[in-house]
């Protein structure tokens, strides 16, 4: 049973570039949430969906959006990109009732 | 607002000797808590998780946690520290409402040194 996977591993972008990062969740899940981990940080919580939709967002501009396809998977949007937009970029699947949300092994993000 | 905090950014333990990793949480409603770990390089694998059943719980590779709610702490333990341990410790809790789903709020996480 393959866990959450995510591509790519690793990405190099400049200010001002667009990124898009893609999740594949658990086989059996179906809500998918994405968080930021700067260095030396714990995760910040971007945003979580369901059904296709988005059902919460953390404190994250407008920059930062989000797509749900009718497989669960998912993808991560990010616009005009900061040097503060390098991170460890997570993808967390759970299933909508009473799971806990695991993890993949994330995105390493770096702008220069 | 819910929030975590780990007390200790860095805690060095000798190998066979306890762990304890400190957290605080707080919370207006009664929280669902997590301990994961992350290796080097890695995502974030789940030890263990508190969801208002038995305040003592047992994780993975030997780890507990008790809940306390007069102290609103969930402190992580293991009786005996292996090399393999090794790793960044993050607590965390849903947010409000949100159950085992929901949003995570995570600490700032603990780094855990195993001397030999």
């Amino acid at each position: 049973d393959a866990g959450v996977t995510q591509s790519p591993t690793h990405l190099i972008k400049t200010r001002g570039q667009q990124v898009t990062l893609r999740c594949s969740p658990k086989s059996g899940h179906d809500t998918v949430s994405w968080y930021q981990q700067a260095l030396g940080q714990g995760p910040q919580f971007i945003f979580q969906y369901y059904e296709e939709e988005e059902r919460q967002r953390g404190n994250f501009p407008d920059r930062f959006s989000g797509h749900q396809f009718p497989n669960y998977s998912s993808e991560l949007n990010v616009n005009a990109l900061l040097l503060g937009d390098s991170a460890l970029y997570l993808c967390a699947s759970s299933f909508n009732r009473d799971s806990v949300q695991y993890f993949g092994p994330g995105t390493r993000l770096t702008v220069l | 607002a819910q929030s975590v905090t780990q007390l200790g950014s860095h805690v060095s333990v000798s190998e066979g000797a306890l762990v304890l990793l400190r957290c605080n949480y707080s919370s207006s409603v009664p929280p669902y808590l997590f301990w994961y770990v992350q290796y080097p390089n890695q995502g974030l694998q789940l030890l263990l998780k508190y969801t208002s059943a038995a305040t003592l719980v047992k994780g993975i590779n030997g780890f507990e946690a008790e809940f306390k709610k007069s102290e609103t702490s969930f402190h992580l333990t293991k009786p005996s520290a292996h090399m393999s341990d090794a790793a960044e410790y993050f607590c965390a809790v849903s947010g409000p409402g949100s159950g085992n789903t929901g949003k995570l709020i995570f600490g700032q996480g603990t780094t855990l040194q195993v001397k030999p």
